[in-house]
């Protein structure tokens, strides 16, 4: 079975929508996450969660960690078209590790 | 400046060949990676390297073989590949010793064995 899980598998939305995607695991998430990964590139780091709770935005990308360091969600508000890509959560799950587990993704495709 | 780069970009080869697939980081990292992202764009680590030395060496085949000749490189060698081995290969690398510790990703090489 999958260590994190990604919801939705992909999604269209309409530009200027808001959208949520989630990651979730059964183990405790000692670090999370998140890149973007546009076709035939390599994956850019988006943001980094540790804490129970916290909650980091970029630009119009917010990201949680829940308080038990288990789900963490991405947020996007007012979507454009350069947000589209493949979001991918990854997570250190043995705490202190280098060894990342990644969630299969979601593509997002936001339509003008 | 690339940060991490990779050669080369597409790699098409038959079945049983030995190729090989080179990284270099100009960040000044001491810790480098080499991930495999499938059909399923599933992607999964296969080794990591900190300082030269293997740190991570998860259950991959021993057709492929990981060097480290500095800090700055890591190549990646398959030997006899087989169609399974078909994806996209991308090398990262990271500090380990910062607080965030992101792991910045190359470009990524697309390997198709015929």
């Amino acid at each position: 079975s999958q260590e994190l899980e990604q919801s939705p598998q992909s999604l269209i939305v309409q530009e200027g929508k808001n959208l949520t995607i989630n990651c979730t695991s059964s183990k405790t998430l000692y670090g999370l996450y998140w890149y973007k990964q546009k076709y035939g590139e390599g994956l850019i780091f988006l943001m980094m969660l540790q804490k129970g709770g916290e909650e980091k935005s970029h630009e119009k990308i917010t990201a949680k960690l829940d308080e038990k360091k288990q789900q963490s969600s991405l947020h996007i508000t007012a979507s454009q078209p350069s947000h589209a890509g493949i979001y991918l959560c990854g997570a250190d799950l043995q705490g202190g590790s280098e060894k990342l587990v990644f969630g299969k993704g979601t593509k997002l495709t936001v339509n003008p | 400046d690339t940060a991490v780069s990779q050669t080369p970009k597409y790699l098409v080869t038959q079945m049983g060949n030995d190729k090989s697939i080179k990284c270099e980081q100009n960040l000044g990292h001491d810790t480098m990676y080499w991930y495999k992202q499938d059909s399923k764009k599933f992607l999964k680590i296969m080794f990591s390297y900190n300082n030269k030395e293997l740190i991570i060496n998860e259950t991959v085949p021993n057709r492929f073989s990981p060097k480290s000749p500095d800090k700055a490189h890591l190549n990646l060698h398959i030997n006899s590949l087989e169609l399974g081995d078909s994806a996209v290969y991308f090398c990262a690398s990271s500090q380990v010793r910062t607080v965030v510790r992101e792991q910045f990703f190359g470009p990524g090489t697309r390997l198709t064995v015929l």
